[in-house]
C-alpha cells in the first residue's frame, strides 16, 4: 500500500520565480492538505482539496493556490517566491466521510528561495 | 482558533530512561494526532487519539478530552526516538485542519 508521495524532494528557486508542487495520496484517500513548515516552527496549514475544490484555507496569501485532480492527487503553485517561502511543503492525505480521519504525511519537499 | 501547547519544549535523556511529553489545547477536539518527525523532516504517525488510551510497543498514549490535554509515554528509550515529537488537533468538523503545536525536541543519549 503506498504512501504519501510528493516531488520534487528538494528545489531551489530563484525570488520571483513560480514553482509547483506535487503530492499523491495515500492510496483510497479523497482528501489532500498541504502545510508549510519553516525552520523550528510545527507545520502552519495552508488548504485543503476535497471532491476537485478548496474546502478549507489557512492565512496564506493568493499566491499560493492550488488543485486537486480526479485521481485526487494534488498540486500547490506558489507565485512570485518571496526568501521567506523557504520552507518545508508538507503534503497530508485523508478519507472524509469517516470518523476515523487520521492525516497520513509525505516526505515533504525541501524549498529554498535564493 | 484552537491553541496548541507542548512541554517540555526540550528533552534530554540517558538511554533506557523513561519520559513523558504534554500537549494541551484549548478546545474540544475531534482529531487529536501525535507525530515523530525524523531527520528527514517526515511527520511519522505515531497515534491517533481524540480520546482514551492507546499502546504500542515502548509507546503509549492518553487523552483527557474533558480536561483537554494529551499525554504520549516512551518507556526505555532509545537513540533512535531522538527527534521532534508534535502534537496536532482539530476542532471545526469532520476531516478539518491540523493545528501543530510547536513540537518537543527529544534527545537520547547513549
Amino acid at each position: 500500500d503506498a504512501g504519501v508521495t510528493q516531488s520534487p524532494t528538494h528545489l531551489i528557486k530563484t525570488r520571483g520565480q513560480q514553482v509547483t508542487l506535487r503530492c499523491s495520496p495515500k492510496s483510497g484517500h479523497d482528501t489532500v492538505s498541504w502545510y508549510q513548515q519553516a525552520l523550528g516552527q510545527g507545520p502552519q496549514f495552508i488548504f485543503q482539496y476535497y471532491e476537485e475544490e478548496e474546502r478549507q484555507r489557512g492565512n496564506f496569501p493568493d499566491r499560493f493556490s492550488g488543485h486537486q485532480f480526479p485521481n485526487y492527487s494534488s498540486e500547490l503553485n506558489v507565485n512570485a517566491l518571496l526568501l521567506g517561502d523557504s520552507a518545508l511543503y508538507l503534503c497530508a492525505s485523508s478519507l472524509t466521510l469517516l470518523m476515523n480521519t487520521e492525516a497520513f504525511f509525505g516526505q515533504g519537499t525541501r524549498l529554498t528561495v535564493v | 482558533g484552537i491553541q496548541v501547547e507542548q512541554s517540555p519544549p526540550d528533552l534530554i535523556l540517558q538511554e533506557g530512561a523513561n519520559s513523558t511529553l504534554r500537549c494541551n489545547f484549548s478546545d474540544s477536539v475531534n482529531n487529536l494526532q501525535w507525530f515523530h518527525q525524523n531527520p528527514w523532516g517526515q511527520l511519522i504517525n505515531l497515534f491517533y487519539i481524540p480520546s482514551g488510551t492507546k499502546q504500542n510497543g515502548r509507546l503509549s498514549a492518553t487523552t483527557v478530552a474533558t480536561e483537554r490535554y494529551s499525554l504520549l509515554y516512551i518507556s526505555s528509550s532509545q537513540t533512535t526516538d531522538s527527534g521532534v515529537y508534535f502534537c496536532a488537533v482539530s476542532n471545526t468538523g469532520a476531516n478539518s485542519k491540523l493545528t501543530f503545536g510547536k513540537g518537543i525536541t527529544l534527545s537520547v543519549r547513549p
